[in-house]
Protein backbone atom coordinates (compact mmCIF):
# COMPACT_ATOMS: atom_id res chain seq x y z
CA UNK A 1 0.00 0.00 0.00
CA UNK A 2 1.34 3.26 -0.68
CA UNK A 3 1.84 6.58 1.44
CA UNK A 4 -0.04 8.54 -0.89
CA UNK A 5 -3.17 7.97 -2.09
CA UNK A 6 -4.21 8.81 -5.78
CA UNK A 7 -7.30 7.55 -7.73
CA UNK A 8 -5.93 4.44 -10.12
CA UNK A 9 -7.44 6.03 -13.04
CA UNK A 10 -8.92 8.91 -14.79
CA UNK A 11 -10.01 9.61 -18.12
CA UNK A 12 -11.05 12.96 -20.06
CA UNK A 13 -12.14 14.17 -23.22
CA UNK A 14 -9.35 15.81 -25.65
CA UNK A 15 -9.86 19.47 -24.80
CA UNK A 16 -11.33 19.14 -21.19
CA UNK A 17 -9.63 19.20 -17.97
CA UNK A 18 -8.88 16.54 -15.63
CA UNK A 19 -7.93 16.62 -11.80
CA UNK A 20 -6.09 14.52 -10.19
CA UNK A 21 -5.72 14.30 -5.91
CA UNK A 22 -2.88 13.05 -4.04
CA UNK A 23 -3.90 12.43 -0.55
CA UNK A 24 -1.61 11.99 2.21
CA UNK A 25 -1.26 13.69 6.00
CA UNK A 26 0.01 16.29 8.25
CA UNK A 27 3.43 14.47 8.24
CA UNK A 28 3.96 14.53 4.40
CA UNK A 29 1.79 16.39 1.85
CA UNK A 30 0.13 18.41 4.42
CA UNK A 31 3.20 19.57 6.32
CA UNK A 32 5.56 21.13 3.56
CA UNK A 33 5.30 22.26 0.23
CA UNK A 34 7.68 19.54 -1.24
CA UNK A 35 5.02 18.00 -3.36
CA UNK A 36 6.08 16.71 -6.98
CA UNK A 37 4.21 15.48 -9.79
CA UNK A 38 5.43 12.80 -12.41
CA UNK A 39 4.40 11.80 -16.01
CA UNK A 40 5.61 8.24 -16.97
CA UNK A 41 4.62 6.73 -20.70
CA UNK A 42 4.66 3.14 -20.92
CA UNK A 43 8.22 2.01 -21.24
CA UNK A 44 9.74 5.42 -20.07
CA UNK A 45 11.29 6.79 -17.13
CA UNK A 46 9.37 9.17 -15.15
CA UNK A 47 9.28 13.12 -16.29
CA UNK A 48 9.17 16.15 -13.92
CA UNK A 49 6.18 18.19 -14.25
CA UNK A 50 5.58 19.99 -11.12
CA UNK A 51 7.50 20.82 -8.42
CA UNK A 52 7.03 22.02 -5.15
CA UNK A 53 3.49 22.14 -4.85
CA UNK A 54 2.79 24.89 -7.98
CA UNK A 55 6.10 25.10 -9.93
CA UNK A 56 6.77 24.26 -13.28
CA UNK A 57 10.14 22.99 -15.07
CA UNK A 58 11.59 24.98 -17.86
CA UNK A 59 9.83 23.26 -21.03
CA UNK A 60 6.86 22.16 -19.24
CA UNK A 61 3.40 22.84 -21.20
CA UNK A 62 1.22 25.38 -19.00
CA UNK A 63 -1.67 23.38 -19.46
CA UNK A 64 -0.25 21.21 -16.30
CA UNK A 65 -0.55 22.90 -12.79
CA UNK A 66 -0.29 22.04 -9.19
CA UNK A 67 -2.16 23.21 -5.88
CA UNK A 68 -2.73 21.57 -2.29
CA UNK A 69 -5.33 22.09 -0.10
CA UNK A 70 -4.51 20.52 3.24
CA UNK A 71 -3.20 17.14 2.98
CA UNK A 72 -4.36 17.03 -0.54
CA UNK A 73 -2.30 18.26 -3.46
CA UNK A 74 -3.52 18.01 -6.94
CA UNK A 75 -2.68 18.11 -10.82
CA UNK A 76 -4.80 19.44 -12.90
CA UNK A 77 -4.05 18.93 -17.06
CA UNK A 78 -6.50 22.06 -19.02
CA UNK A 79 -6.93 20.53 -22.56
CA UNK A 80 -6.24 17.68 -22.49
CA UNK A 81 -4.37 16.45 -25.57
CA UNK A 82 -3.64 12.70 -26.89
CA UNK A 83 0.20 12.70 -25.67
CA UNK A 84 -1.41 13.58 -22.04
CA UNK A 85 -2.21 9.81 -21.66
CA UNK A 86 -0.01 8.06 -19.43
CA UNK A 87 0.43 7.40 -15.82
CA UNK A 88 0.87 10.19 -13.27
CA UNK A 89 2.72 10.31 -9.67
CA UNK A 90 2.84 12.24 -7.07
CA UNK A 91 5.41 12.14 -4.57
CA UNK A 92 6.32 14.08 -1.10
CA UNK A 93 9.14 14.71 1.36
CA UNK A 94 7.34 12.90 4.57
CA UNK A 95 8.99 13.59 8.09
CA UNK A 96 9.12 9.81 8.80
CA UNK A 97 11.86 7.29 8.14
CA UNK A 98 11.01 7.21 4.67
CA UNK A 99 11.83 10.47 3.76
CA UNK A 100 10.66 10.60 0.00
CA UNK A 101 7.22 8.92 -0.42
CA UNK A 102 5.17 8.20 -3.71
CA UNK A 103 1.41 7.80 -4.66
CA UNK A 104 0.28 4.78 -6.52
CA UNK A 105 0.31 6.29 -8.85
CA UNK A 106 -3.12 7.53 -11.68
CA UNK A 107 -3.70 6.04 -15.39
CA UNK A 108 -5.23 8.73 -17.70
CA UNK A 109 -7.09 7.63 -20.03
CA UNK A 110 -8.18 10.36 -23.19
CA UNK A 111 -11.20 9.65 -25.05
CA UNK B 1 23.32 17.09 -23.00
CA UNK B 2 22.63 16.91 -19.11
CA UNK B 3 21.91 12.82 -18.31
CA UNK B 4 22.17 10.13 -16.62
CA UNK B 5 23.15 6.74 -18.15
CA UNK B 6 23.06 3.31 -16.27
CA UNK B 7 24.65 0.18 -16.60
CA UNK B 8 22.63 -3.13 -18.40
CA UNK B 9 20.05 -5.09 -17.32
CA UNK B 10 21.22 -7.80 -14.74
CA UNK B 11 20.05 -11.45 -13.79
CA UNK B 12 20.83 -12.54 -10.09
CA UNK B 13 19.95 -15.52 -8.67
CA UNK B 14 17.72 -15.38 -5.03
CA UNK B 15 20.61 -14.17 -2.19
CA UNK B 16 23.34 -12.60 -4.30
CA UNK B 17 23.89 -8.82 -4.84
CA UNK B 18 23.62 -6.35 -7.70
CA UNK B 19 25.57 -3.19 -7.97
CA UNK B 20 23.81 -0.79 -10.65
CA UNK B 21 25.97 2.54 -11.91
CA UNK B 22 24.81 5.69 -12.79
CA UNK B 23 26.82 7.75 -15.07
CA UNK B 24 26.34 11.69 -15.03
CA UNK B 25 27.11 14.31 -17.59
CA UNK B 26 26.32 17.56 -18.95
CA UNK B 27 26.48 19.16 -15.03
CA UNK B 28 28.43 19.33 -12.28
CA UNK B 29 28.17 15.94 -10.37
CA UNK B 30 29.07 16.81 -7.05
CA UNK B 31 26.42 19.33 -6.78
CA UNK B 32 23.32 17.44 -7.10
CA UNK B 33 22.23 14.57 -4.74
CA UNK B 34 21.47 11.05 -6.41
CA UNK B 35 18.17 9.49 -5.70
CA UNK B 36 17.30 5.77 -6.24
CA UNK B 37 13.67 4.83 -7.24
CA UNK B 38 12.75 1.27 -8.08
CA UNK B 39 9.47 0.26 -10.29
CA UNK B 40 8.18 -3.32 -10.60
CA UNK B 41 6.35 -4.54 -13.42
CA UNK B 42 3.27 -3.40 -13.44
CA UNK B 43 3.44 -1.27 -10.47
CA UNK B 44 4.07 1.99 -8.90
CA UNK B 45 7.25 4.01 -8.19
CA UNK B 46 8.77 3.13 -4.71
CA UNK B 47 11.46 5.71 -3.46
CA UNK B 48 14.91 3.36 -1.87
CA UNK B 49 17.40 6.43 -1.06
CA UNK B 50 19.79 9.63 -1.75
CA UNK B 51 23.26 10.05 -1.65
CA UNK B 52 25.02 13.21 -1.56
CA UNK B 53 28.31 12.99 -4.51
CA UNK B 54 29.89 15.55 -2.16
CA UNK B 55 30.16 14.08 0.52
CA UNK B 56 29.43 10.46 0.54
CA UNK B 57 26.82 10.81 2.76
CA UNK B 58 23.24 8.75 2.01
CA UNK B 59 20.33 7.72 3.68
CA UNK B 60 18.12 4.92 2.81
CA UNK B 61 14.26 4.58 2.97
CA UNK B 62 13.32 2.36 6.03
CA UNK B 63 12.29 -0.73 4.05
CA UNK B 64 16.21 -1.08 2.74
CA UNK B 65 18.27 -0.23 5.50
CA UNK B 66 20.72 -3.20 5.89
CA UNK B 67 20.25 -4.08 2.30
CA UNK B 68 21.53 -1.27 0.10
CA UNK B 69 24.10 0.86 -0.15
CA UNK B 70 24.59 4.05 -2.39
CA UNK B 71 28.21 5.11 -2.63
CA UNK B 72 30.15 6.88 -5.46
CA UNK B 73 33.23 7.54 -7.65
CA UNK B 74 33.54 11.74 -8.00
CA UNK B 75 36.54 11.04 -10.62
CA UNK B 76 34.45 9.12 -13.35
CA UNK B 77 31.31 11.01 -12.43
CA UNK B 78 29.69 7.85 -11.38
CA UNK B 79 27.03 6.84 -8.39
CA UNK B 80 26.12 3.19 -7.69
CA UNK B 81 23.19 1.53 -5.88
CA UNK B 82 24.26 -1.84 -4.34
CA UNK B 83 21.38 -4.23 -3.08
CA UNK B 84 22.15 -8.15 -1.04
CA UNK B 85 20.45 -10.58 -0.09
CA UNK B 86 17.88 -10.29 -3.38
CA UNK B 87 14.62 -12.18 -3.57
CA UNK B 88 12.23 -12.49 -6.27
CA UNK B 89 10.03 -9.26 -4.82
CA UNK B 90 13.12 -7.53 -5.93
CA UNK B 91 12.58 -7.88 -9.95
CA UNK B 92 12.18 -4.39 -11.37
CA UNK B 93 13.43 -1.38 -13.00
CA UNK B 94 15.79 0.48 -10.92
CA UNK B 95 16.21 4.11 -11.96
CA UNK B 96 18.45 7.14 -10.59
CA UNK B 97 17.59 10.27 -10.85
CA UNK B 98 18.99 13.81 -10.01
CA UNK B 99 17.22 15.87 -7.28
CA UNK B 100 17.16 19.39 -7.97
CA UNK B 101 16.09 22.09 -5.01
CA UNK B 102 13.53 20.41 -3.15
CA UNK B 103 13.46 17.28 -1.57
CA UNK B 104 11.23 15.00 -3.48
CA UNK B 105 12.06 16.75 -6.89
CA UNK B 106 13.88 14.63 -9.33
CA UNK B 107 14.42 16.33 -12.68
CA UNK B 108 16.73 13.65 -14.58
CA UNK B 109 16.55 10.18 -14.60
CA UNK B 110 18.42 7.52 -16.24
CA UNK B 111 17.06 5.42 -18.70
CA UNK B 112 16.54 2.31 -15.91
CA UNK B 113 18.11 -1.27 -15.31
CA UNK B 114 16.24 -4.58 -15.35
CA UNK B 115 17.12 -6.26 -12.36
CA UNK B 116 15.70 -9.58 -12.82
CA UNK B 117 16.29 -12.36 -9.70
CA UNK B 118 15.35 -15.64 -10.60
CA UNK B 119 16.64 -18.78 -9.55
Amino acid sequence: QSALTQPASVSGSPGQSITISCTGTSSDVGGYNYVSWYQQHPGKAPKLIIYEVTNRPSGVSNRFSGSKSGNTASLTISGLQSEDEADYYCNSYTSSTTLVVFGGGTKLTVL
Amino acid sequence: QVQLVQSGAEVKKPGASVKVSCKASGYTFPTYDINWVRQATGQGLEWMGWMNPSSGNAAYAQKFQGRVTMTRNTSIRTAYMELSSLRSEDTAVYYCARRVGAPSAFDIWGQGTLVTVSS
